[in-house]
């Protein structure tokens, strides 16, 4: 398993700016992810970040509003451009198994505590 | 794309009631399933998965549920649920490369 921690753990932002949310992890692994979960909706990816190499982003999300970082193999950030009221999410980051040698496509993931954002 | 159906979004139940939670998907390869639960104030965390072999799978706290592949359906289940299973429940699928696809949750609250 992994223990993962977000920073921040929520915060209220103004129309326009920008927050950077942080992930870590107690191992390294290889695949992160950061999933946004909308009042009232299900979890949806926004994107997978690997180490060395640019995030790949799902349909709808875009590189320029959620610009992601993995400087090593224990730590992830994404950042919310330009907010708007409709960014209010709670946004989590996972990681995959770390415990499963040579990974696979099937492992299953473990999650932060998620980030809850406001947006005024 | 891939789909996952959450049929009750809310559900109310007594303690010693049995539950169950139904979830269906849409992909017509192979699937991974897996049931997450969240309890009130806490992270996300499994509560069992399906990879293959018995389609009946076991879970933690008296959790199981049922592959039915040719329904596409991964069901929960617990014969007696108790108050500390109040939680909401996402069902979700990974059909490769690592995503997985959620369920819009089921809010259960279990009254004493």
């Amino acid at each position: 398993s992994a223990v993962i921690s977000q920073k921040p753990s929520r915060d209220i932002c103004q129309r326009g700016t920008s927050l950077t949310i942080q992930c870590q992890v107690d191992s390294q692994v290889t695949m992160m992810f950061w999933y946004r979960q909308q009042p009232g909706q299900s979890l949806t990816l926004i994107a997978t970040a690997n180490q060395g190499s640019e995030a790949t982003y799902e349909s709808g999300f875009v590189i320029d509003k959620f610009p992601i970082s993995r400087p090593n193999l224990t730590f992830s950030t994404l950042t919310v451009s330009n907010m708007s009221p409709e960014d209010s999410s709670i946004y989590l980051c996972s990681v995959e198994d770390p415990g499963l040698a040579g990974g696979g496509p099937y492992n299953e993931q473990f999650f932060g505590p998620g980030t809850r954002l406001t947006v005024l | 794309a891939q789909s996952v159906s959450q049929h009750n979004h809310h559900v109310i139940l007594s303690e010693a009631a049995s539950l169950e939670l139904g979830c269906n998907y849409s992909y017509g390869g192979t699937v991974n399933l897996f049931w997450y639960v969240q309890y009130p104030g806490q992270h996300l965390q499994l509560l069992l998965k399906y990879f293959s072999g018995d389609p009946l799978v076991k879970g933690i706290k008296g959790f199981e549920a049922e592959f039915i592949k040719s329904k596409f359906s991964f069901n929960l289940r617990k014969p007696s649920v108790q108050w500390s299973d109040t939680a909401e429940y996402f069902c979700a699928v990974n059909t490769g490369f690592q995503k997985l696809v959620f369920g819009t949750g089921t809010r259960l609250l279990v009254s004493p």
